[in-house]
C-alpha cells in the first residue's frame, strides 16, 4: 500500500513565523503535490514537483515555497505565516505516467 | 483554477438507502477518480476510471466514466453509517499535457442516519 505521511497532524504558529510542513512517501513516486483545503473552496493546488529539485507553481503559490531535495520528501514552506494561511494542508504523490494521487492525513495549521 | 461541478452538494439519507452523485465538466476528460474523505483526514482513493463507458465497482461502490467523457457517476448501494464523509471526484482533461495535475470537484457531503 502507498503510504504518504505528514510531519504533524496539528500545528499552531504565530503570525510572521517561518513554518515547515514535511511530507514523505514510501512508494518511489516521481510526482508530489501540496494542496490546501478550505470550506467552500475545495482543494487548491499550491505547488507540485515531478522530480527531485524540480517544482512548478500551482494555482495559489503566493506566500509559499517548496523544496524537494530527495525523491521521497517534499517540503512546503511558509516564509512568514499569516492568518489567511490557516487551513488544512494536504500532501499527495503519484507515479510517473499515473494520475492516481495518494494523499497523506493532512496537517491542520492555525496561524494566530 | 478550474473546478468540476459536483452534485448534490449534500445528502442526508437513511441507512440502507442507495446513493447517487455525479460530476460534470465542460471539458473532455481522459481520467476520472473518486475519493472519500473522513472528517479530519486526507482523501482516500476509491475508484479510478480510464475509458469512456467504463463501469468499475469497489464493494458497494460503483462508478462510471460517462460516454460523453464530460461526466462521471458514483453510486453507493445499501448505505451504512461508516459511509459518512465527503466524496470528491477528480479528473484529468485531454488538455492536461505532460503534467499529472488533477482537477477536483467541490465535494458531496454524505450523512447517513442509522
Amino acid at each position: 500500500d502507498v503510504k504518504v505521511t505528514q510531519s504533524s497532524r496539528y500545528l499552531v504558529k504565530r503570525t510572521g513565523e517561518k513554518v515547515f510542513l514535511e511530507c514523505v512517501q514510501d512508494m518511489d513516486h516521481e510526482n508530489m503535490f501540496w494542496y490546501r483545503q478550505d470550506p467552500g473552496l475545495g482543494l487548491r493546488l499550491i505547488y507540485f514537483s515531478y522530480d527531485v529539485k524540480m517544482k512548478e507553481k500551482g494555482d495559489i503559490p503566493e506566500g509559499y515555497s517548496v523544496s524537494r531535495e530527495k525523491k521521497e520528501r517534499f517540503s512546503l514552506i511558509l516564509e512568514s505565516a499569516s492568518t489567511n494561511q490557516t487551513s488544512m494542508y494536504l500532501c499527495a504523490s503519484s507515479p510517473a505516467g499515473g494520475f492516481e494521487q495518494y494523499f497523506g492525513p493532512g496537517t491542520r495549521l492555525t496561524v494566530t | 483554477g478550474q473546478q468540476l461541478n459536483q452534485s448534490p452538494q449534500s445528502m442526508f439519507i437513511q441507512e440502507g438507502e442507495d446513493v447517487s452523485m455525479n460530476c460534470t465538466s465542460s471539458s473532455i476528460f481522459n481520467t476520472w477518480l473518486w475519493y472519500k474523505q473522513d472528517p479530519g483526514e486526507g482523501p482516500v482513493l476509491l475508484i479510478a476510471l480510464y475509458k469512456a463507458g467504463e463501469l468499475t465497482s469497489n464493494g458497494r461502490l460503483t462508478a462510471q466514466f460517462g460516454i460523453t467523457r464530460k461526466d462521471s457517476f458514483l453510486n453507493i448501494s445499501a448505505s451504512i453509517p461508516s459511509d459518512v464523509g465527503i466524496y470528491f471526484c477528480a479528473g484529468r482533461t485531454i488538455y492536461g499535457g505532460a503534467t499529472n495535475k488533477l482537477i477536483f470537484g467541490t465535494g458531496t457531503l454524505l450523512a447517513v442516519q442509522p
